[in-house]
């Protein structure tokens, strides 16, 4: 199974910060690597696919970058709506699997 | 605008069937590349993928559960349902259902989520 790391777990941080989430997988995933908000009680949405590719309808602040085993989601001025927990996905092969999720606190 | 639904019982006796449905609309199962898949959030918060069934009936199953793990569709009805056997306390957790758009490994979109609690 691919292993997905993230971190941090959690993060401090204000209204108007730049915040930076990383994913590492444990082996090389291409660019097969999406990233999902939650907020308390809802349900993920789907953020970022193809490590990159922002989903209609998600602020341009979002980013994803990355390839092969490392990513990094990118919040560069955090607002209030943003307070979530982050989770990384890979999608190259099957189990399919999660980082641990990072929350924006 | 695609949307999911996940419906089942909210508490389980173990060692009894799970039994989740998860109803869906905004696209069809028929689709060539288009799946449907579950993943569950146990309490501490950690996502694990559970199955998926894609158009043409081909089905993964995560090994760690895939001995207890059915997942089928009913294309008619546009439905996916998802039958665990032989529950335990550690499978409490949040059921999720979401699809795959073609050819595409991630959940697109996700279910509200059903809580199912395993206990006596």
């Amino acid at each position: 199974d691919i292993q997905m790391t993230q971190s941090p777990s959690s993060v401090s941080a204000s209204v108007g910060d730049r915040v930076t989430i990383t994913c590492r997988a444990s082996q090389d995933i291409g660019r097969w690597l999406a990233w999902h908000q939650q907020k308390p009680g809802e349900a993920p949405r789907l953020l970022i696919s193809a490590a990159s590719t922002l989903q209609r309808g998600v602020p341009s602040r979002f980013s994803g970058s990355g390839s092969g085993t490392d990513f990094t989601l990118t919040i560069s001025s955090l607002q209030p709506e943003d307070f979530a927990t982050y989770f990384c996905q890979q999608a190259t092969s099957y189990p399919l699997t999660f980082g641990g999720g990072t929350k924006v606190e | 605008q695609i949307t999911l639904k996940e419906s089942g019982p909210t508490l389980v006796e173990p060692t009894q069937t799970l039994t989740l449905t998860c109803a869906f609309s905004g696209f069809s199962l028929d689709s060539s590349g288009v799946a449907v898949g579950w993943i569950r959030q146990t309490p501490g918060k950690a996502l694990e993928w559970l199955a998926v069934i894609y158009w043409n009936d081909d089905k993964v199953y995560n090994p760690s559960l895939k001995t207890r793990l059915t997942i089928t569709k009913d294309t008619s009805k546009n439905q996916v349902v998802l039958a665990m056997t032989n529950v335990n306390p550690v499978d409490t957790a949040t059921y999720y259902c979401g699809n795959f758009p073609p050819w595409r490994n991630w959940f697109d979109s996700w279910g509200q989520g059903t809580l199912v609690t395993v206990s006596s």
